[in-house]
């Protein structure tokens, strides 16, 4: 089946403690993206990946870092989190390009909620 | 760069009425337009999308949306809604190579 896959699907963890959360997609696609969502903001982009060792930043990459090792990793990196980290969290991915049947249509993980005290 | 508007936070309709989310966007060529919904505790799910040609575009679970461009807008509709369909509906847009941005979500309440 296709799918993204995010572990852990729960967290809850303290100040400083180094976390990540991972993400696996099965679609060999080049495009993959972390994003948060928080009640009353939606969902904001953290960071994004167009392929394998290339990573950009999104709108809220503070605290964050990620790393595109293998096409279908990217795994979400808190050096030291913080209270206003506490958020959940989706993983995205998609092909890239025009006229792809499926491309640019994100397929989502079902989410990761981390809470930090 | 592009922007997207949800006007509504929250709706809330009987089952079996008909259902209007809307949606408007900022940007200066057609970009590309999506919904996705969102079940509780779930991720997110594509609706429907439009990309060029026909203008309104059928989606899954009986939902459609039309792109009005003198309008900027892209709202969504359902004939008649089941209790099933009580989520939250993002509007998103993406204009050409930029990337994809997130309206802010309306939450849909069905009353029986």
């Amino acid at each position: 089946e296709a799918q993204v896959t995010q572990n852990p699907r729960y967290l809850i963890t303290v100040t400083g403690k180094k976390l990540t959360v991972t993400c696996s997609q099965n679609m060999n696609h080049e495009y993959m993206s972390w994003y948060r969502q928080d009640p009353g903001l939606g969902l904001r982009q953290i960071y994004y990946s167009m392929n394998v060792e290339v990573t950009d930043k999104g709108d809220v990459p503070e605290g964050y870092k990620v790393s595109r090792k293998e096409k279908r990793n990217f795994p979400l990196i808190l050096e030291s989190p913080s209270p206003n980290q506490t958020s959940l969290y989706f993983c995205a991915s998609t092909l890239l390009g025009t006229g792809v049947d499926g491309a640019n249509v994100l397929t989502f993980g079902a989410g990761s909620r981390l809470t930090v005290l | 760069a592009q922007s997207v508007t949800q006007p509504d936070i929250h709706i809330t309709v009987s089952e079996g009425a008909s259902l209007e989310l809307r949606c408007n966007y900022s940007y200066g060529a057609t970009p590309y337009l999506f919904w996705y919904v969102q079940s509780p505790g779930q991720g997110l799910q594509l609706l429907l999308k439009y990309f060029s040609g026909d203008t309104l575009v059928q989606g899954i679970k009986g939902f459609e949306a039309e792109f009005k461009r003198s309008q900027s807008s892209f709202n969504l509709r359902k004939p008649s809604v089941h209790w099933s369909d009580a989520a939250e509906y993002f509007c998103a847009v993406q204009g050409g190579s930029e990337k994809l941005v997130f309206g802010k979500g309306t939450k849909l309440t069905v009353n029986p």
